[in-house]
């Protein structure tokens, strides 16, 4: 079955400007996170979803980030006034849910490539 | 303090060779832990759990030692192909949220 993915791959993009990268992950998977990894770095939690319960926005590492999640499956990661410190790889996970948590394995899609210049 | 630490390597070992990797976490009340393996500019992929008895899965052991905070990854007779970076994974007590380390390197010569 097909896996977790991001589009785009690559986004090359100016200093200022807003970019929108997007998750579509497994299906029937109620559980998905973001996060961002820069260069030789580990990863860095950015948001969670579980189902319509509220996300946990806790890792958004300022106001100009945002995400959604429509429908309980596509979602979306959005950067404002994007700054070069935003450049790194955005990984987007999903994890079944049972039994009142989430399942042992994240499965990741490819990744969004940022580079602010 | 970081919720994971591991020491970022690289460890430089030959075909055939045994090497292990630790990983230290934080908070006491993290439940559940694992092992994670990127491949250079890839995604991470599930490698094992880690389960308080310990684990094998063929010539991957993994521990568990809640008293000193602590998990470890022992890798046998290492393949060129187990050159990667090792990510130690903890999931907190909501189980909900994961925390990643840095992550370990291995490169593995002929």
């Amino acid at each position: 079955g097909a896996g977790v993915s991001q589009s785009p791959s690559n986004k090359v993009t100016e200093k200022g400007k807003d970019v929108e990268l997007r998750c579509d992950p497994i299906s029937g998977h109620t559980a998905l996170y973001w996060y961002r990894q820069s260069l030789g770095q580990g990863l860095e939690f950015l948001i969670y979803f579980q189902g319509n319960s509220a996300p946990d926005k806790s890792g958004l590492p300022s106001d100009r980030f945002s995400a959604e999640r429509t429908g309980g499956s596509v979602s979306t990661l959005t950067i404002q006034r994007t700054q070069q410190e935003d450049s790194a790889v955005y990984l987007c996970a999903s994890s079944y849910w049972t039994s009142g948590r989430a399942g042992p394995e994240q499965y990741f899609g490819p990744g969004t490539r940022l580079t602010v210049t | 303090r970081k919720e994971v630490e591991q020491d970022p390597g690289p460890f430089n070992v030959p075909e055939g060779a045994t090497v292990a990797f630790n990983c230290t976490y934080s908070n006491s009340a993290s439940q559940s832990f694992f092992w994670y393996r990127q491949d250079c500019r890839k995604e991470p992929k599930l490698l094992m759990s880690v389960y308080s008895s310990g684990n094998e899965d063929g010539r991957f052991t993994a521990q568990l030692n809640r008293a000193s905070q602590y998990i470890s990854l022992l890798i046998r007779d290492s393949k060129l192909s187990d050159s990667a970076t090792y990510l130690c994974v903890v999931n907190k007590d909501n189980f909900n949220k994961f925390y990643f380390g840095s992550g370990t390197k291995l490169n593995v010569k002929p």
